[in-house]
C-alpha cells in the first residue's frame, strides 16, 4: 500500500537558518502530495501541495518540489522564524483510490530566538 | 476563513462506554473524513463519507465505530463499547471535492481519553 517516510525530529535550529524536512513515499498509483502544518494546540493546517512531477508548492516562503524520480517532497524554507515552530506533516493522496491522505509520522521544528 | 469545528476538545470516557465526537465540516463541503493519532504514532485514516454513505474505511474501522450526518451541518463519529486502546487524538476534515489535489480542512482535534 501507499505509505510516507519523513524525517524524525525534533530539529532544533536558530531564528534566519535554513530549513530542510526530508520527505519519500511509495505509491501505486500517481499521488498527490501535501506538507501540513500543526502548531501547538492546533488542528492540521495545509501548508503546500502538488499534484504532477516538478510541480513546486510555495507558501509562506515554504517550498517542496514534487520529484517523481526519486519520489520525493522534501520541505524546505530559507530562514525560519520563531513561529515557523510546529509539527510538519508530509502526506500523499490518491484520488483515483478515495482521496484519503497517508501520512508520514511528523517532524517537530523548533526555532530559538 | 471557514474552519472544521469538532466538539469537545477533551473527552474522558470510562472503558466500555460509548462515545460520540461532533464535527461541523465548511459547510459548502461534500466530503467528510475522520483520522486518528495515538500519542507518537502517525496520522491514520478511518472512514470517509459522502452522500450520506461511506465510501472507505480502514482495517481499524470495525463494528464499533460508525459514523453519521445526522443534519445538514453535523458529522459524528460514535465509538460504541471504548476500549484503552481508543484513546487517541481525533480529527475530523472535509474537502469540496474530490477530485486530483483537492485538499482536506482539518478541524483541531478532541482527544479521547479512555478511562
Amino acid at each position: 500500500g501507499d505509505s510516507v517516510t519523513q524525517m524524525e525530529g525534533p530539529v532544533t535550529l536558530s531564528e534566519e537558518a535554513f530549513l530542510t524536512i526530508n520527505c519519500t513515499y511509495t505509491a501505486t498509483g500517481y499521488p498527490s502530495l501535501f506538507w501540513y502544518v500543526q502548531y501547538p494546540g492546533e488542528g492540521l493546517q495545509l501548508l503546500l501541495k502538488a499534484t504532477k512531477a516538478d510541480d513546486k508548492g510555495s507558501n509562506k516562503g515554504f517550498e517542496a518540489t514534487y520529484r517523481k524520480e526519486t519520489t520525493s517532497f522534501h520541505l524546505e524554507k530559507g530562514s525560519v522564524q520563531v513561529s515557523d515552530s510546529a509539527v510538519y506533516f508530509c502526506a500523499l493522496s490518491d484520488w483515483a483510490a478515495g482521496n484519503k491522505l497517508t501520512f508520514g509520522g511528523g517532524t517537530r521544528v523548533l526555532v530559538k530566538p | 476563513e471557514p474552519e472544521v469545528t469538532q466538539t469537545p476538545s477533551h473527552q474522558v470516557t470510562q472503558m466500555g462506554q460509548e462515545v460520540i465526537l461532533r464535527c461541523v465540516p465548511i459547510s459548502n463541503h461534500l466530503y467528510f473524513y475522520w483520522y486518528r493519532q495515538i500519542l507518537g504514532q502517525k496520522v491514520e485514516f478511518l472512514v470517509s463519507f459522502y452522500n450520506n454513505e461511506i465510501s472507505e474505511k480502514s482495517e481499524i474501522f470495525d463494528d464499533q465505530f460508525s459514523v453519521e450526518r445526522p443534519d445538514g451541518s453535523n458529522f459524528t463519529l460514535k465509538i460504541r463499547s471504548t476500549k484503552l486502546e481508543d484513546s487517541a487524538m481525533y480529527f475530523c476534515a472535509s474537502s469540496e471535492e474530490q477530485g486530483l489535489g483537492q485538499p482536506q480542512h482539518f478541524g483541531d482535534g478532541t482527544r479521547l481519553s479512555i478511562l
